[in-house]
């Protein structure tokens, strides 16, 4: 069974470090063509999609956002990780970790229930 | 980057009924479409990909149509399990969204 999950810090201040963890099992990132991918979604409004990496370590980012973006994952294959400096309340979202396998780099065929962050002095 | 819109914004519907989501790119983006349902308290859910493919698992009252620009959503006898938020995503490229539809019961 495919799970992931999300977690971080719930809430920071502006101008800081957001830093977000994927666990996931019943999978593993080192297998061939195995893509875990970030997206947000802030409340009541649609879906943005930030980042992944896949099996082979390469890393793809949103253009709009990839100066403040970083994607990497763990040795053991097992957690994904971002990092997007300089926030401001316009991150303030919830923060999805999705797995790409069978239909594709982008077809996000799992996904984790999201982690709420709150960006606020 | 690609932009996408989706129509209508909400959807009222009563069980048994059949309905129809529209998706649209702003250039083509051949048959790479994907559609995902989402509802509260619920992982997000893979309906179908390159635009008709459905995904394992997902009942055969959902299809996807079109290629090019233009795509649908068609779900046929309704069930109540079915109402909810859909979203189109392209897969051509860096993935983009569309803003989504309300499927509201009637």
């Amino acid at each position: 069974q495919v799970t992931l999950k999300e977690s971080g810090p719930g809430m920071l201040q502006p101008s800081k470090t957001l830093s977000l963890t994927c666990s996931f099992s019943g999978f593993s990132l080192s297998t061939s063509g195995m893509v875990v991918s970030w997206i947000r979604q802030p409340s009541g409004k649609s879906l943005e999609w930030l980042a992944a990496i896949d099996w082979d370590g390469d890393k793809y980012y949103n253009p709009s956002l990839k100066s403040r973006l970083t994607v990497s994952k763990d040795t053991s294959n097992t957690q994904v990780f971002l990092k997007i400096t300089s926030v401001d309340i316009a991150d303030t979202a919830t923060y999805y970790c999705a797995r790409s396998y069978y239909s594709g780099t982008y077809v996000m065929d799992a996904w984790g229930q999201g982690a709420s962050v709150t960006v606020s002095s | 980057d690609v932009q996408m819109t989706q129509s209508p914004y909400n959807l009222a519907a009563s069980p048994g009924e059949s309905v129809s989501i529209n998706c649209k790119a702003s250039k083509s983006i051949s048959k790479y479409l994907a559609w995902y349902q989402q509802k509260p308290g619920k992982a997000n859910k893979l309906l179908i990909y390159d635009g008709s493919t459905l995904q394992s698992g997902i009942p055969s009252r959902f299809s996807g149509s079109g290629s090019g620009t233009d795509f649908t959503l068609t779900i046929r006898s309704l069930e109540p399990e079915d109402f909810g938020l859909y979203y189109c995503q392209q897969h051509n490229e860096y993935p983009t969204f569309g803003g989504g539809t309300k499927l509201e019961l009637k």
